[in-house]
């Protein structure tokens, strides 16, 4: 059974970047029918997609926070990672992975998802 | 940018059918994809490709989309599914979530 765990700082000085990692097991980061995904969720607010990334580098972002993210992986170790610049308490949130999966044009869809990591912007 | 619009909360009697709406323009153009989300825990997948049940997901969980609204239907509602609920389809190489109802179950 696929599972991925997040990981990286709780917290983050402003200003500073942020750099999350997220390890997959039980599966291949090489599967070609995925992508990865990060999301994230403010405290008591709804589910905000930063970005996707395919085993390849290939990289699709928000574009509302596409100047900010890089996202790469690295196969050898099953992982990608996430890296946000210029961080606010306005990115204060959980954040989350998932494996993201592909269909036809528009079949886009997460599963299974991290159990998230908080991520507060403080200094 | 493309927009999904949710009610920000339904109420529901143990045992009776709730529905959840997601509107956004010509969404039946697109699979809908559906997420349960209970306090403190991650996101769900329910169902996707706007009716499909993942492995382990109850059959009184149910979707459709048609025309510019996807629903979410929860039919014999149990007290275990008072949660959020969060509607996600892909509109120009773009990932759009809605902003969730929260399910409660009276």
């Amino acid at each position: 059974q696929l599972q991925l765990q997040e990981s990286g700082p709780g917290l983050v000085k402003p200003s500073e970047t942020l750099s999350l990692t997220c390890t997959v097991s039980g599966g291949s980061i090489r599967s070609s029918s995925n992508y990865w995904g990060w999301i994230r969720q403010a405290p008591g607010k709804g589910l905000e997609w930063i970005g996707s990334i395919y085993y390849s580098g290939s990289t699709y972002y928000n574009l509302s926070l596409k100047s900010r993210v890089t996202m790469s992986v690295d196969t050898s170790k099953n992982q990608f990672s996430l890296k946000l610049s210029s961080m606010t308490a306005a990115d204060t949130a959980v954040y989350y992975c998932a494996r993201q999966f592909i269909v036809g044009q528009t079949g886009r869809w997460f599963d299974p998802w991290g159990q998230g990591t908080l991520v507060t912007v403080s200094s | 940018s493309y927009d999904l619009t949710q009610p920000p909360s339904v109420s529901v009697s143990p045992g009776q059918t709730a529905s959840i709406t997601c509107s956004g323009e010509n969404l039946e153009s697109k699979w809908a994809t559906w997420y349960q989300q209970k306090p403190g825990q991650s996101p769900v997948l329910v169902i996707y490709k706007d009716r499909e049940r993942p492995s382990g997901i109850p059959e009184r969980f149910s979707g459709s989309n048609s025309g510019n609204t996807a629903t979410l239907t929860i039919s014999g509602t149990q007290a275990m599914d008072e949660a959020d609920y969060y509607c996600q389809a892909w509109d120009s190489s773009t990932v759009v979530f809605g902003g969730g109802t929260r399910v409660t179950v009276l």
